[in-house]
This record gives structure tokens, sequence and C-alpha cells, in this order.
């Protein structure tokens, strides 16, 4: 399995701020994907992001909200911006494992805002 | 539309007892199906997967799992619960055919072990 890391594993931030998160895989993925976790909840699928087109965004996400990049095969960014204290949450990334069947994830990105 | 159900929010049974944590799917296609196992401030892992071949999965950590597309099921098992296995557990389904690697989590079921 790859092996995914993710910066800041956790911070504090006041509303109307923004927050980048970084994930870093040790091997070239094609496909990454971003979820989250609010409190006490199941993971929900944010966005799908391909190195060398437009993240796609599931339903109730958006560009503006949730940017994201993806420079190349082994990192993207989740930006979360104009904060408000509902996007407190944990924030994953997970990458597609060599099977084209499961994912594999970060160990999360704990945000709360105040 | 794939969904999946977890019928059970949360679970506890004794150390040295089964676990038995249920799970019912709905899928147009032929899905994958997972379960993933979340400790307390830690990140996800994988258990075990189904993928069409097996309708019986042996997972990690003497985890099972039986697909049963009559039942559109897949509950997961273990002989003997020990102290470690408290945690989070989901139930995720994927499409097989039909676009990316999508997973669609169920609620999750918190399984508390006593001794």
């Amino acid at each position: 399995s790859a092996v995914i890391s993710q910066k800041p594993s956790r911070d504090i931030c006041q509303r109307g701020t923004s927050l980048t998160i970084q994930c870093q895989v040790d091997s070239q993925v094609t496909m990454m994907f971003w979820y989250r976790q609010q409190p006490g909840q199941s993971l929900t699928l944010i966005a799908t992001a391909n190195q060398g087109s437009e993240a796609t965004y599931e339903s109730g996400f958006v560009i503006d909200k949730f940017p994201i990049s993806r420079p190349n095969l082994t990192f993207s960014t989740l930006t979360v911006s104009n904060m408000s204290p509902e996007d407190s949450s944990i924030y994953l990334c997970s990458v597609v494992g060599r099977h084209g069947y499961e994912q594999y994830f970060g160990p999360g990105t704990r945000l709360t805002v105040t | 539309a794939q969904s999946v159900t977890q019928l059970d929010s949360h679970v506890s049974v004794s150390e040295g007892t089964p676990v038995l944590l249920r799970c019912n799917y709905s899928s147009s296609y032929s899905p994958s199906l997972f379960w993933y196992v979340q400790h307390p401030n830690k990140g996800l892992q994988l258990l075990l997967k189904y993928t069409s071949a097996a309708t019986l999965v042996k997972g990690i950590n003497g985890f099972e799992a039986e697909f049963k597309k009559s039942e559109t099921s897949f509950h997961l098992t273990k002989p003997s619960a020990h102290m470690s296995d408290a945690a989070e557990y989901f139930c995720v389904v994927s499409p097989v055919s039909g676009g990316y690697n999508k997973l669609i989590f169920g609620a999750g079921t918190r399984l508390a072990v006593h001794p």
C-alpha cells in the first residue's frame, strides 16, 4: 500500500480565513481523492483530483470553497476557503491501490474553526 | 445508485466473544465492497475487500466478511473479540464498472469491547 502523509495534522483557524492542506504520496498515482469527515459522522467525498486536469467536485461542494491543486503525480493540496465553524472536520486524502479497487487514506487533518 | 446501510450504530461485546457488524448495500452494478476501521485519532485502515472473487473474504486481525448477493449483505465477523478491536468500522461500496473508483461510506458502527 502507498504511504501517504498530510500536513498539517491539525490546526485551529479563525473564521473567514483559509487553510491549505497538503497530501504527499510516496509513489506516483493517477487519481487522488479528498474527503471530509464531520464530527461523529462518516466520510463524504469532496472531489477527485487527476493530474493535469480540473478536479471533479461532488454535489454540494464547489471549487470556490474547496480549490484543489494537483501539480504532479505524488502531490495535491486542498484549500478550505473563507472558513466558518461548520467547516470544522477531519479532511482526508486517499489514493487508489495498485489493484484499482481499494483506496488508501492519509492520516487526516483535523481542522477546528473558531 | 449505490448506497450502503450499516444496521447498528453501536455494538458492544465482551472480550473473547464473537463480533458481528451488519451491512447491507444497494448497487446497480456488481459492486466492490470494503470494510475499513478507524481507531480513535488515527487514520482509516483497510480491513478487507470483496471484488467478485471468493464470496468469503478474509482480512487482517482475524476479521472476515461474506458477500451474499441474494441478501445484498456484507456482514463483518470475528470469532473472538479483543480489546484492541474497539474502534469505528465503516462498510463501503464502490461500483466496479463505469466512472472512477468512487467510494460510498456507510454511517459507521462503533464497536466497544468490554473485559
